[in-house]
């Protein structure tokens, strides 16, 4: 059974970095690209970023948002991906899923991580 | 930066039709995929690439894509697919998020 589970939120500070990952189990991880969507209290879905596989380089982009802030890694000996983040904004605070793409985008998401940027 | 548009709000009777929309300028060359999102849960695919149900997914979703509209059908919608529905796609850039539509059935 496919699991993707989300770890390492928290409240920090304006200008504060924290990273989040994402533990994968029930198929293959080294085959699937990750992306990262965020969804901030009452708000809308919004994409953050993705790394692909191996073949593909682990080629990584991010939105305008995050860019030049926010970097996505993975770790296919762990089967992990990571989000760190820094230079976090209030506007940052949100709840953080990871999600795979394997054949179909998103088949399978995590059950979100909350990250509360404050002072 | 590419936008996905979709109404904010559909409301329908329990056994009607419910379509909601998506429009983007690359819909003509990009697939669509649609997710449901119901309160404090993460987000489900309800139909990729255009117009594929997942498995485990009710014959009553659908979808569809005409120009540079994407349409989600739900066929006598239920009292249960009340939720916040979400179509994605993806740019150059890499990808977006419509803005959300809230189904209500009742």
């Amino acid at each position: 059974e496919v699991h993707l589970v989300e770890s390492g939120g928290g409240l920090v500070q304006p200008g504060g970095s924290l990273k989040l990952s994402c533990a994968a189990s029930g198929f293959t991880f080294s085959d699937s690209a990750f992306h990262w969507v965020r969804q901030a209290a009452g708000k809308g879905l919004e994409w953050v970023g993705r790394i692909r596989s191996k073949p593909s380089n682990y080629a990584t982009t991010y939105a305008a948002s995050v860019k030049g802030r926010f970097t996505i890694s993975r770790d296919d000996s762990r089967n992990t991906a990571y989000l760190q983040m820094n230079t976090l904004k209030t506007e940052d605070t949100a709840v953080y899923y990871c999600t795979r793409v394997l054949v179909t985008p998103f088949d399978f998401w995590g059950q979100g991580t909350l990250v509360t940027v404050s002072s | 930066s590419y936008e996905l548009t979709q109404p904010p709000s559909v409301s329908v009777s329990p056994g009607q039709t419910a379509r909601i929309t998506c429009s983007g300028d690359a819909m003509p060359k990009k697939y669509a995929y649609w997710y449901q999102q119901k309160s404090g849960q993460a987000p489900v695919l309800v139909i990729y690439e255009d117009r594929n149900r997942p498995s485990g997914i009710p014959e009553r979703f659908s979808g569809s894509s005409s120009g540079t509209m994407a349409t989600l059908t739900i066929s006598g919608a239920q009292v249960e697919d009340e939720a916040d529905y979400y179509c994605y796609s993806t740019d150059t850039s890499g990808g977006v998020f419509g803005g959300g539509t809230k189904l209500t059935v009742l």
